[in-house]
């Protein structure tokens, strides 16, 4: 089945010590999208690709970087984690961004970082 | 910005039917997305408004009304599997979706 996957589904860090989330995609989308979505809270999206063109949002803190090798492959990196990064991390994709029926996101399962 | 509020919590019984309501202001609106999320989970598409209306798929319907800036997630025949969450989000230009706080379904036996 075509899908969203992410990995690991569970990761614990060290306070300012670097880790890397990772995202693959099966749907062969364009784009692909990283939200953070802290406990009891909506998911807010950080940034996202459209193939190789990154799209910061203006609210993303400067500690959060993103990477896009290839088209099924996009890493979200922190890199110095604080206490205030603890959350669920959801990676997403779309076909387009032309914002049309046919541009549902579909969501991975989520990679929950513990900080510690 | 994007603003959307819906209810933070209801609760129902087995075959019951539940509304969840969504309001929101805008810059620039494409439509009105429904996801679900079970707890520790993904957010998983339901539906999606683009015109005003009603759309249905299965047990679930939903209905935009872009003039009142009003959408709503009808749950019909409640079963146990539907306790979630339910976000409304709004699309906007770049496909960026926008979500509501969540409206926290429990379903009682």
């Amino acid at each position: 089945d075509a899908m969203v996957i992410q990995n690991p589904r569970y990761q614990v860090t060290q306070f300012g010590k670097p880790v890397t989330l990772s995202c693959s995609q099966t749907l062969n989308h364009n784009v692909m999208y990283w939200y953070q979505q802290k406990s009891s809270q909506a998911p807010k999206l950080l940034f996202h690709y459209y193939d190789k063109d990154f799209n910061n949002e203006a609210d993303t803190p400067d500690n959060f970087q993103s990477r896009r090798p290839n088209t099924s492959f996009c890493f979200l990196d922190i890199r110095s984690p604080g206490l205030g990064d603890a959350a669920m991390y959801l990676c997403a994709t779309s076909r387009s961004t032309s914002g049309g029926r046919t541009d549902t996101q579909y969501f991975g399962p989520g990679t929950r970082l513990t900080v510690l | 910005g994007q603003s959307l509020e819906q209810p933070s919590e209801v609760t129902a019984v087995e075959g019951a039917i539940v509304q969840i309501n969504c309001t929101y202001q805008t810059s620039g609106f494409y439509g009105l997305s429904w996801y679900q999320q079970h707890d520790g989970g993904a957010p998983t598409f339901l539906s999606y408004n683009g015109l005003d209306g009603l759309e249905e798929t299965g047990r679930f319907s939903s209905f935009l009304s872009r003039s009142d800036s009003y959408g709503y997630l009808l749950l019909q025949e409640l079963q146990m599997k539907d306790s979630a969450s339910y976000f409304c989000a709004v699309k906007a230009a770049g496909n960026k979706l926008t979500f509501g706080g969540g409206t926290r379904v429990l379903v009682k036996p």
